[in-house]
């Protein structure tokens, strides 16, 4: 079974500073994918970047990053110069690379204070 | 800009209504999602449609519908729905197969109210 833990269900960071979201995950697939999304008040839920278990490096996109610890069985999300706008909900997500289901953790509340 | 688009946005409908959600992605997709969403809580999977042939139901009950009339379309049609299956409604869209980078994409939602 696959299963997907954010241990933090509300976060706050000061305005460009650098803030980090925590999630674990359980699987025993050998290949998969890692994905963080951020989901507004508004509703959209927006990719904002993705890990294959194979990559050595660390994705980053922009002011994201992902600190992928495959022996943990970790992939952290770090956002950097945090900004007003991001103020929303983060969903970790994984995929197995056995049929196309994805698994979301329960989400991270971010509020970025002025 | 979300290449998932879905309608509509927000929808009332009584209990004895009959109404529908669509969606529409142009990303060449052969996989399409539908999602129910509550406030502050992760989405959950209802269909999936994999080469416009049903491949998942997380036994959804009878009154959702979901219809794939071609690769790019996707329709939830509801009826006789209850007050608690108000929430946002996700389409999403994703290749079939797992490889490098195979996202799944997601369209804004229909934020549905039942009353």
């Amino acid at each position: 079974a696959q299963k997907i833990t954010q241990t933090q269900p509300g976060m706050f960071v000061q305005e460009k500073e650098a803030v980090t979201l925590d999630c674990t995950y359980d699987t025993s697939d050998q290949s998969y994918g890692l994905f963080w999304y951020k989901q507004p008040s508004s509703g959209e839920m927006i990719f904002l970047i993705y890990q294959g278990s194979y990559d050595e490096q660390n994705a980053t996109e922009g002011r994201y990053s992902l600190n992928f610890q495959k022996a943990r069985k970790s992939a952290n999300l770090v956002i950097s110069a945090s900004q007003l706008g991001d103020s929303a909900m983060y969903f970790c997500a994984m995929r197995p690379n056995t049929g196309n289901q994805f698994y979301f953790g329960t989400g991270t509340s971010l509020t970025v204070i002025p | 800009d979300t290449e998932v688009t879905q309608t509509p946005k927000h929808l009332v409908m009584g209990m004895t209504n009959k109404k529908s959600l669509k969606c529409e992605q142009h990303m060449g997709h052969r996989a399409m999602y539908w999602y129910k969403q509550k406030a502050k809580k992760p989405p959950e999977l209802m269909f999936v449609y994999s080469y416009e042939k049903l491949s998942i139901n997380e036994s959804v009950p009878s009154r959702f519908s979901p219809e794939c009339p071609n690769s790019s379309l996707l329709n939830l049609h509801l009826h006789a729905l209850q007050p608690e299956d108000s929430a946002l409604y996700l389409c999403a869209s994703s290749q079939p197969h797992w490889d490098s980078g195979n996202t799944i994409y997601f369209g804004e939602g229909s934020w549905l109210t039942v009353v």
